[in-house]
């Protein structure tokens, strides 16, 4: 799996939208990036993730740059809840027939100001 | 439907002790994995288990085991107990066969004293 880098904190102002950098310039054609979120003492929770097109659901967006080295995840209107320490993975896709294994980084602390 | 739970939440123990966690998939999920988080290594990967048989392993020293029953449920054990085994221990679940999302409890944090 590709390594990643990631800032280890960030702040935003609640009803801002939040931009999370990712870089991972080592990333192969068929590693997918992925991002999940950890909430204080929970278990962590799935966000979205993608190959190369911008992705976008009811959580979060996700813009990957076209060389694919770098990626920013997007939460458009922060809220107190969205405080989390939130990962960046990249990994071949899907999970499945033995390679279920999530390889966790120490991830961004994003803080949501009120 | 219900999501991933683990029992117990909390666990105290005391060094040289042995402890076994409990893991409850996803209704329809036969892949249960197991991670540690530790303040100073993060979240690592124990192992995974699919329909009562361990696929994957993480680099963890034979202490640490685990098992899946024939309802999926899993165990794991942790076997003569150290103060760096104290941890909050993940579960996480997914069909074990093809997809994206890996389905995490909340955990359970051990003590070891």
């Amino acid at each position: 799996d590709a390594k990643t880098t990631q800032p280890p904190s960030m702040d935003c102002a609640e009803g801002r939208a939040a931009n999370l950098p990712c870089n991972h310039s080592t990333i192969s054609g068929n590693e997918y990036v992925y991002w999940y979120r950890q909430i204080h003492s929970q278990g962590p929770q799935y966000i979205i993730h993608g190959l190369k097109n911008n992705e976008t659901n009811e959580m979060a967006s996700l813009i990957i740059t076209e060389d694919r080295k770098s990626n920013t995840l997007i939460l458009p209107h922060a809220t107190l809840r969205d405080t989390a320490v939130y990962y960046c993975i990249v990994r071949v896709a899907p999970l499945g027939f033995g390679n279920e294994k999530l390889t966790f980084g120490t991830g961004t602390r994003l803080t949501i100001i009120p | 439907k219900a999501g991933v739970t683990q029992t117990p939440r909390y666990l105290i123990k005391t060094r040289g002790q042995q402890v076994t966690l409990s893991c409850s998939p996803i209704s329809g999920h036969r892949s249960v994995s197991w991670y540690q988080q530790t303040p100073g290594q993060g979240l690592q990967f124990l192992f995974e288990y699919f329909s009562e048989t361990q696929r994957n392993k993480g680099n963890f020293p034979g202490r640490f085991s685990g098992r899946q029953f024939s309802n999926s449920r899993s165990e794991m054990n942790v076997s003569t107990l150290e103060l760096g085994d104290s941890a909050l221990y993940l579960c996480a679940s997914t069909s074990g066969q093809s997809s994206y999302e890996q389905y995490f409890g909340p955990g359970t944090r051990l003590t070891v004293t």
